[in-house]
């Protein structure tokens, strides 16, 4: 089972750049979730989505901007990118929003603003 | 607001020695869930657990447990006999039931090195 796939796993932009972090599931969740990961941090929610054409901000929203066209894909957009944005982001998607139910992570893609 | 604290940056141990993994959290709400994520070297997030805030009981599964104590806002990790595989960081996270859409909230995580 694919479960949820991201790409591309790594990346080096240079300031200014722009690139969009793609992420794909294939187990017919509603719910899919970016998050990133900063040295020594949690994982902070950048952008959610409850089902196709439905976007929601999370914590740290500044900066990116997403899309649900599709039940399967949530790409993620950086349009002006920052070296602040150097991180790791992780998709995740769950089959409901309720607050049981388990969120499951693609590998990350590790991106590099210079 | 909700809150999660691993106060736990960085353990060592030595290959079959026990360690235990605190996870301390804040909540206001009457229900919720608990989870625990490993992150291999690999870097991919791995579902562990859930607990949800009713159940109390301990969870053993392998060399794994967990002991859930509402007294104390605890959830705490242990793992027995531990083997170099095991090392990875660890995430403790929470989900408040009455949150509507707002997912989990995720502590730093305690990173676990195992020395054969």
């Amino acid at each position: 089972n694919a479960g949820v796939t991201q790409t591309p796993k790594f990346r080096i932009l240079k300031i200014g750049q722009s690139m969009t972090l793609q992420c794909a599931q294939d187990m017919n969740h509603n719910y899919m979730y970016w998050y990133r990961q900063d040295p020594g941090m949690g994982l902070k929610l950048i952008y959610y989505s409850v089902g196709a054409g439905i976007t929601d901000k999370g914590e740290v929203p500044n900066g990116y901007n997403v899309s649900r066209s599709t039940t399967e894909d949530f790409p993620l957009r950086l349009e002006l990118a920052a070296p602040s944005q150097t991180s790791v982001y992780f998709c995740a998607s769950s089959r409901h929003p309720s607050a049981k139910n388990i969120q499951y992570f693609g590998a990350g893609t590790r991106l590099s603003v210079l | 607001a909700q809150k999660v604290t691993q106060a736990q940056t960085e353990i060592s141990v030595v290959e079959k020695e026990d360690v235990t993994l605190d996870c301390v959290y804040e909540t206001r709400d009457t229900t919720y869930y608990l989870f625990w994520y490993k992150q291999p070297p690999s870097g991919e997030l791995v579902f562990l657990i859930r607990r949800n805030s009713f159940d109390e009981q301990n969870e053993i599964s392998g060399r794994y447990s967990w002991n859930f104590q509402k007294s104390t806002s605890s959830f705490n990790f242990t793992i027995t006999a531990s083997q170099v595989v095991d090392s990875a960081v660890y995430f403790c996270a929470l989900s408040e039931a009455n949150s509507g859409n707002t997912p989990l909230v995720f502590g730093k995580g305690t990173r676990l090195s195992v020395i054969a």
